[in-house]
C-alpha cells in the first residue's frame, strides 16, 4: 500500500513549456485534488475530482487541466508553463477523515 | 479573502511545555475542522480533526478545542516534544462541497531543548 505517489519529485521548466504532474494513489478513493503551496499563502485548491470523469476547478485553476479517467490516476497539466507556476504541487486523496498526501512536486519554471 | 487564518507565522516552546496553535475562520459554512503537521521536503500529515458538533477532540498529547461562536479552534500540544517542531496548517471544509479543503497559512513550531 503505496498511498498517495507523485512524480516527478524535482522539475524544472523553460517558460512556454508544457509537462504533466503525475499522481496516483492505491486506496481506492474517489475524491483526489490538487493543491499548490506558495510562501506565506498556505495551501490552495487547484482542481479536484470525485470520481472517475468528473473533475471541478478549485480556487487557483488557471493554466492547468486535469482528466480522471480511473479511480487510481489524477494528473495535472501545465499547458504553456509560467514563472507564477513555480511552487510546490501536492496531490491528496480522501480518507475517512481527511486527506491523504503525496510528497510533493517541487517544480521551477524560468 | 483569507477565509482561514492563522495569525501567528511563528511559535517557540520549550520541550516538555504546552503548545497552543491558534486558527481563525470567517465562513460559517464550514463544519469540519482538521490539523495537519508538515516537515520539509514531506506532504502534510494529518494530525486531528474536530466536527462542528463538537467542541473538543484528543488524540493522545493532541487536543482540538473548536469555539463556534468565535469561529475560532487551537490545537494544544502536551507536552511538547523536539519531534513536534513542524510547520502546522489549519485547514477548514463544508462537507456539503465535496470536502474541499481551505488552509490556513501555517504556523512554523520550534519545540527547543
Amino acid at each position: 500500500n503505496a498511498g498517495v505517489t507523485q512524480t516527478p519529485k524535482f522539475q524544472v521548466l523553460k517558460t512556454g513549456q508544457s509537462m504533466t504532474l503525475q499522481c496516483a494513489q492505491d486506496m481506492n478513493h474517489e475524491y483526489m485534488s490538487w493543491y499548490r503551496q506558495d510562501p506565506g499563502m498556505g495551501l490552495r485548491l487547484i482542481h479536484y475530482s470525485v470520481g472517475a470523469g468528473i473533475t471541478d476547478q478549485g480556487e487557483v485553476p488557471n493554466g492547468y487541466n486535469v482528466s480522471r479517467s480511473t479511480t487510481e490516476d489524477f494528473p495535472l497539466r501545465l499547458l504553456s508553463a509560467a514563472p507564477s507556476q513555480t511552487s510546490v504541487y501536492f496531490c491528496a486523496s480522501r480518507t475517512n477523515y481527511g486527506y491523504t498526501f503525496g510528497s510533493g512536486t517541487r517544480l521551477t519554471v524560468v | 479573502d483569507q477565509q482561514v487564518k492563522q495569525n501567528s507565522p511563528s511559535l517557540s516552546v520549550q520541550e516538555g511545555r504546552i503548545s497552543i496553535l491558534n486558527c481563525d475562520y470567517t465562513n460559517s459554512m464550514f463544519d469540519y475542522f482538521l490539523w495537519y503537521k508538515k516537515y520539509p521536503a514531506e506532504g502534510p500529515t494529518f494530525l486531528i480533526s474536530i466536527s462542528s458538533i463538537k467542541d473538543k477532540n484528543e488524540d493522545g498529547r493532541f487536543t482540538v478545542f473548536l469555539n463556534k461562536s468565535a469561529k475560532h479552534l487551537s490545537l494544544h500540544i502536551v507536552p511538547s516534544q523536539p519531534g513536534d517542531s513542524a510547520v502546522y496548517f489549519c485547514a477548514a471544509t463544508d462537507t456539503g462541497t465535496a470536502s474541499k479543503l481551505t488552509f490556513g497559512t501555517g504556523t512554523r513550531l520550534q519545540v527547543t531543548l
